[in-house]
């Protein structure tokens, strides 16, 4: 079975600049989420989809940080304008509803200098 | 609300050597309970969890947590480390009554020495 799919692995970007990133969940999978991994620390989640309506993005900098899960599959997360203390991985992870548990995919490291 | 409190930061042994990693929680509701392993420039593994049934709770790669409701805690052991165990271990909590939003605690680097 294919895991969740992330891209790009790694980007630099300069500050004030945008950024997207792109999840594939496994497949089937209703809810995704996304979290983000400051160095150092657990990853904090973001955004929780449930399939294409968002359940929760109370930890989301919804100034500067936008997510959607069109059609219900594919998700993109988005930052503009990002800033230094944005640097970090950025973890997407699927499950089949949301009573059931979570596979991760790699993440995206981003560095924001 | 939950929180997730790992008390040690970094942990290191020696191969062949038991290790255990530390976890308590808080939580005003039932929980269910995770560790995950990271390898370096990798995602998160599922080792373990704790849904219901036994408080002894058999992963993989020989590890084993025991939940602990008076002590709210749900420690990580295994008897014995190999140098391929070194990692960052992450306790994390899910609220049963609000879906799985997922609290994961801060980490815990292991690191086995030869």
């Amino acid at each position: 079975e294919a895991g969740v799919a992330q891209s790009p692995r790694y980007k630099i970007i300069e500050k004030r600049q945008s950024v997207a990133f792109w999840c594939n969940p496994i497949s089937g999978h209703a809810t995704l989420y996304w979290y983000q991994q400051i160095l150092g620390q657990g990853p904090k989640l973001l955004i929780q989809f449930q399939n294409n309506g968002v359940v929760d993005d109370s930890q989301l900098p919804k100034d500067r940080f936008s997510a959607e899960r069109l059609k219900g599959v594919d998700s993109t997360l988005k930052i503009q304008p990002a800033k230094l203390e944005d640097s970090a991985v950025y973890l997407c992870a699927s499950s089949l509803d949301s009573n059931t548990e979570a596979f991760f995919g790699q993440g995206t490291r981003l560095t924001v200098v | 609300a939950q929180s997730v409190t790992q008390l040690d930061s970094q942990v290191p042994v020696f191969e062949e050597a038991p290790v255990e990693l530390r976890c308590n929680y808080s939580s005003s509701v039932s929980v269910y309970l995770f560790w995950y392993v990271q390898y370096p420039n990798q995602g998160l593994q599922l080792l373990l969890k704790y849904l219901s049934g036994s408080t002894l709770v058999k992963g993989i790669n020989g590890f084993e947590a025991e939940f602990n409701k008076s002590q709210t805690s749900f420690h990580l052991r295994k008897p014995s480390v190999h140098i391929s165990d070194t990692a960052e271990y992450f306790c994390a909590v899910s609220d049963r009554t609000g879906g799985f939003k997922t609290i994961f605690g801060a980490g815990t680097r292991l690191f086995v020495k030869a």
